[in-house]
């Protein structure tokens, strides 16, 4: 069983609607989570960076931590076609230096004009 | 923000062969490099990972005999594949970080293996 279950694996919105991206763990020495975007051809570049229960909000996205269930999710308000993209919750141990991260199997995210 | 360069963008090579691929840090000096491997089907996989003051550390299923790296500084790094075979293609990614918490990848380094 993967460390890091994503779902849905694909998902399809409008654009301007909101696209929501759920990641679980199932190992409870995760306790750091980032969200990356990876465009087709490219390497995958961090959104976002989660490490407190609650909300972070950065521009359009917003993420989600709730460690007691392990549960991270990725909200993308007002969808833009150029957010078409894998999106890819990571998990790691450590912050730092020494972060190893366990990636997710991806969303595929696919908005509509 | 943070650039991580990789280059060649593509390598294609036969099956036996060895190749080598480079990853720079530009604008900052990197704390960690962590080398990955990403399928044809977009499962990532640890490969090494080197941090300050210490020595590089291989992830089990990969070995310096296979992917010896060369680290002269934090802010370059180079990896090479030897004896390339079908199972050793993917996009090999490159991140840095610069200590605080995120690890910022290039655009990769494609292998395919004839």
């Amino acid at each position: 069983q993967q460390k890091v279950q994503q779902s849905p694996e694909s998902l399809s919105v409008p654009e301007g609607g909101m696209a929501s991206l759920n990641c679980t763990s199932s190992d409870r020495n995760f306790q750091y989570f980032w969200w990356y975007r990876q465009h087709s051809g490219e390497g995958p570049k961090a959104l976002m960076s989660i490490f407190s229960d609650g909300d972070k909000k950065e521009g359009r996205f917003t993420a989600h931590l709730n460690k007691a269930s392990l549960h991270v999710s990725l909200h993308i308000r007002d969808s833009q076609p150029s957010d078409s993209a894998l999106y890819f919750c990571a998990a790691s141990e450590q912050a730092g230096s020494f972060n190893k991260l366990t990636f997710g199997a991806g969303t595929r995210l696919a908005v509509c004009p | 923000g943070a650039l991580v360069y990789q280059y060649p963008r593509r390598t294609i090579c036969k099956s036996g062969t060895s190749m080598r691929m480079e990853c720079q840090a530009v604008g900052f000096q990197a704390t960690s490099v962590a080398w990955y491997r990403q399928s044809p089907q977009k499962t990532f996989e640890l490969i090494a990972l080197s941090t300050v003051n210490s020595a590089i550390k291989y992830e089990q299923n990969f070995t310096q005999e296979k992917f010896p790296i060369s680290h002269p500084n934090l802010s370059f790094s180079s990896m090479t594949v030897l004896n390339a075979y079908l199972e050793d293609r993917g996009l090999y990614l490159c991140g840095a970080s610069l200590g605080a918490e995120t690890l910022y990848f290039g655009s990769g380094t494609r292998l395919t293996v004839l």
